[in-house]
């Protein structure tokens, strides 16, 4: 079964470095979300992507944070300077074309992003 | 805004119990419904979904209903197995956003 791939699985960075994670989503999908869950709390939708442009941002995804599709198969998330508390697991996912509300979010295993 | 609210673990059972995990949510309208379930060590899976009242999904021997009247989704199984132990997170679909609950921690002694 097809899934969504994301690399690397743990990123140790000091505070202030930039990051990038990536995410290889699922090949027939259209769509692209990031998600976080800081330890011990919910997952928290961070922005979507659609046609090689933001769709919908939360108010976390602040001007440090930039989203990307470089070619036809990767889709990353950047963090410019990253701070403590954007240690979390950042959570990739894509979903096929068709209404939002009803098709499923297909989500991959996670990046571990530990700030020092 | 819209939320979830599920039953806080972590939940201890044999093997072969009966499982329930409570699941209400707070929305305008009637989003779809899903439960995800995470394994030790792996990402978020689809474990099933309801999209209207009174659906039911089911897979893999778990079952959930979309009710309306109470506005829940409890998600059940007849018979657990020490393989079902995983983080199960209820979640709701608003606007292309997935809102999820914090998710219960799942113990299955053999």
């Amino acid at each position: 079964e097809p899934e969504v791939t994301q690399t690397p699985s743990h990123q140790v960075t000091q505070m202030g470095q930039e990051v990038i994670l990536r995410c290889v989503p699922i090949s027939n999908h259209l769509y692209f979300y990031w998600y976080r869950q800081i330890l011990g709390q919910k997952v928290e939708f961070l922005v979507s992507f659609y046609n090689n442009e933001i769709s919908e941002k939360s108010e976390i995804f602040d001007d440090q944070f930039s989203v990307e599709r470089p070619d036809g198969s990767n889709f990353t998330l950047k963090i410019r300077s990253t701070k403590l508390e954007d240690s979390a697991m950042y959570f990739c996912a894509s979903r096929v074309s068709g209404t939002g509300g009803n098709q499923p979010q297909h989500f991959g295993d996670g990046t571990r992003l530990s700030i020092l | 805004g819209d939320s979830v609210t599920q039953m806080e673990g972590p939940v201890t059972l044999s093997e072969e119990a009966f499982l329930t995990i409570n699941c209400t949510y707070t929305a305008t309208g009637y989003p779809s419904l899903f439960w995800y379930v995470q394994y030790p060590g792996e990402g978020l899976q689809l474990l099933l979904k309801a999209t209207k009242a009174d659906d039911k999904g089911s897979n893999k021997g778990f079952e959930a209903t979309y009710r309306k009247e109470t506005t829940s989704f409890h998600l059940e199984k007849g018979s657990v197995q020490v393989s079902d132990s995983a983080v199960y997170f209820c979640a709701l679909n608003r606007d292309d956003k997935i809102i999820f609950g914090k998710g219960t921690r799942l113990h299955i002694l053999p």
